[in-house]
């Protein structure tokens, strides 16, 4: 099974800053199958960037993934209002597939 | 627009069963691979299984292996997961999700519903 470990786990940052999340895999993830969840109390998970890099249909420009083989990472360049929240990692291509244990962004 | 409605939820004994559904409508239910994913209280997510377009390939977590049981039926526009032998751990907040494509392998799940609370309490 791959472990996914996100850092750090805890954020604390103001609106409009710029942020930087990271995931690690304790195996390479093939074929960068990764992806990036935002995930708000009593809501739906959302898929932000699937395949390492890619945004998902609906998803603003200012939310941009990165990375390969075991290292990824998640880049909010402008934080809004609406994105405190936290965010996962996962990996879809070895069976089981892993979330990693989220970062949250909260307001400072 | 694409929705997805998961049904199916409650308390049941430590030992019990349980049958999630989850109904979806607008999209083609068979041209997608299906997910559950649940979210423990206080926890993060966790992938519990997968199932291709046409049921021909499952997949399952470590934690439900020889427990739980995804099915589809894609004439009714339903996902399902038989839950058996439930244990406390179990107890969780099951969401399904659609996946991209037509495997549940290789593939981002880019639409979830709501979710059910599954409890497992004697």
């Amino acid at each position: 099974e791959i472990v996914l470990t996100q850092s750090p786990g805890t954020l604390s940052m103001s609106p409009g800053d710029r942020v930087t999340l990271s995931c690690r895999a304790s195996q390479i993830v093939i074929n960068s199958y990764l992806a990036w969840y935002q995930h708000k109390p009593g809501q739906a998970p959302r898929l932000l960037i699937y395949d390492a890099s890619r945004r998902a249909t609906g998803i603003p420009d200012r939310f941009s993934g990165s990375g390969s083989g075991t290292d990824f990472t998640l880049t909010i360049s402008r934080l809004e209002p609406e994105d405190f929240a936290v965010y996962y990692c996962q990996q879809y291509g070895n069976s089981p597939f892993t979330f990693g244990p989220g970062t949250k962004v909260d307001i400072e | 627009e694409v929705h997805l409605v998961e049904s199916g939820g409650g308390v049941v004994r430590p030992g019990g069963s349980l049958r999630l559904s989850c109904v979806v409508s607008g999209f083609t239910f068979e041209e997608y691979g299906m997910s559950w994913v649940r979210q423990a209280p206080g926890k993060g997510l966790e992938w519990v299984s997968g199932i291709s377009w046409n049921g021909g390939s499952t997949g399952y977590a470590d934690s439900v292996k020889g427990r739980f049981t995804v099915s589809r039926d894609n004439a009714k526009n339903s996902l399902y997961v038989q839950m058996n032998s439930l244990r406390a751990e179990d107890t969780a907040f099951y969401f399904c999700a659609r996946v991209r494509g037509p495997d549940y392998s290789y593939y981002a799940m880019d639409v979830w519903g709501q979710g059910t609370t599954v409890t497992v309490s004697s």
